[in-house]
């Protein structure tokens, strides 16, 4: 079954502990890309990587680390997690194309730092 | 800055009932899609509309592109408690295969 798989799905972490939300894809896609989700602002891009060892930042990356050294693995690290970084974080992949080809999504880790 | 807006933010309508919800920018996009999200899930693509003034159909909803590809409408007839969710539309950015997404329309029908 093509899937994005996030993990943990639920975490409650404290100021300052360095944490690690791993995202994979079985759907061999080149495109990876980390999105929060707050309300009343919808999906916002964090970082993305349209291949191994390629990434870039998106529209709000303050805060936050990924890598790509495989394929299929696209990992969100935060290093010193604060408040203002509880959110709903999604994982997405898809196929380059522009916007014509569908993103998946993963089912998403709910964050919340106290 | 490109930015989608949603509106409504929220609605709440009865099994039955037609409703339109609406994705208006104001810059031309390339294409649009729509996803729907339902709780404790990620979303899901629902349509790609491409063509100014195209009119796409997916069952009981209606996805139509503005002329000026500045704007999208989603009409859903006769909605059912399964339409449940939060509908987002979503445009090319401007670096290739950025994606940008409006906050979204979260829709409740009740039964």
């Amino acid at each position: 079954e093509a899937q994005v798989t996030q993990n943990p799905r639920y975490l409650i972490t404290v100021t300052g502990k360095k944490l690690t939300v791993t995202c994979s894809q079985n759907m061999n896609h080149e495109y990876m890309s980390w999105y929060r989700q707050d309300p009343g602002l919808g999906l916002r891009q964090i970082y993305y990587s349209m291949n191994v060892e390629v990434t870039d930042k998106g529209d709000v990356p303050e805060g936050y680390k990924v890598s790509r050294k495989e394929k299929r693995n696209f990992p969100l690290i935060l290093e010193s997690p604060s408040p203002n970084q509880t959110s709903l974080y999604f994982c997405a992949s898809k196929v380059m194309g522009g916007l014509n080809t569908e993103a998946f999504f993963g089912q998403g880790t709910r964050l919340t730092v106290v | 800055t490109q930015l989608l807006e949603q509106s409504p933010q929220f609605l709440s309508i009865q099994e039955g009932e037609n409703l339109t919800v609406y994705c208006n920018s104001s810059s031309v996009f390339s294409s649009l899609q729509w996803y729907r999200q339902e709780p404790g899930e990620g979303p899901v693509l629902l349509v790609t509309v491409v063509t100014g003034g195209e009119v796409k159909k997916l069952k009981r909803l209606t996805f139509q592109f503005g002329d000026a590809r500045k704007d999208s409408s989603l009409h859903i007839t006769a909605a059912q408690p399964g339409d449940t969710g939060l509908y987002l539309c979503a445009g090319d950015g401007t670096s290739y295969d950025k994606v940008i997404f409006g906050p979204g329309t979260s829709l409740s029908v009740i039964p």
